[in-house]
């Protein structure tokens, strides 16, 4: 099975920090993909990549900015963080669109 | 954009009891994906639909792709307490690389 781990379960950071959110596959997946999920909004896309190096942007990029270097790590980045990045964020991972793999999430407080 | 409408948004039952959950929008999709998800844990990908008209069973659960493919609809016969979590439509369209989620409906199945 595709196992994807994010570095973090919860993360409390303050106002205006940077903050990186890391997301590992153990499979050669090419697309990687970060949501985030707020109650009454669902999953909405931040950013993807369909390969190393590459990176699209989603609906909501406002505020945020990935790393690609390796296949195997999709690194989501808050540059400077605020309140309303306060979220649960989700990576995932395909071989192609069809079937993400998801981690388990991060949950960011922004205080 | 909400490009997929879920309905219900909540559901709350009585183990036994059977429901329907639907998950429509006014565009075409080329596949259709449900996804279960749990409490502070990432979705799971339940089925991929990706024929119009196409049938899917998993155990109690039945899955129905739209004959236009811009439709679909979860049905759980005798439903029980471990069914209790976020059910999430998701399409592709035009074979794209990201997919479009649906709020999801919260299933909560009591004893």
């Amino acid at each position: 099975d595709v196992k994807v781990t994010q570095s973090s379960r919860y993360l409390v950071k303050r106002t205006g920090e940077k903050v990186f959110l890391e997301c590992v596959q153990d499979m050669d997946h090419e697309n990687m993909f970060w949501y985030r999920q707020d109650p009454g909004l669902g999953l909405r896309l931040i950013y993807f990549s369909y390969d190393v190096k590459m990176k699209e942007k989603g609906d909501i990029p406002e505020g945020y900015s990935v790393s690609r270097e390796k296949k195997e790590r999709f690194s989501l980045i808050l540059e400077s963080a605020s309140t309303n990045q306060t979220s649960m964020y989700l990576c995932a991972t395909s071989p192609r669109v069809f079937g993400y793999t998801f981690g388990s999430g991060t949950r960011l407080t922004v205080v | 954009t909400q490009l997929l409408e879920q309905s219900p948004q909540f559901l709350s039952i009585q183990e036994g009891e059977n429901l329907t959950v639907y998950c429509n929008s006014s565009s075409v999709f080329s596949s259709l994906q449900w996804y279960r998800q749990e409490p502070g844990e990432g979705p799971v990908l339940l089925v991929t639909v990706v024929t119009g008209g196409e049938v899917k069973k998993l155990k109690r659960l039945t899955f129905q792709f739209g004959d236009a493919r811009k439709d679909s609809s979860l049905h759980i016969t005798a439903a029980q307490p471990g069914d209790t979590g976020l059910y999430l439509c998701a399409g592709e369209i035009n074979s794209g690389y990201a997919l479009n989620f649906g709020k999801g409906t919260s299933l909560l199945v009591t004893p």
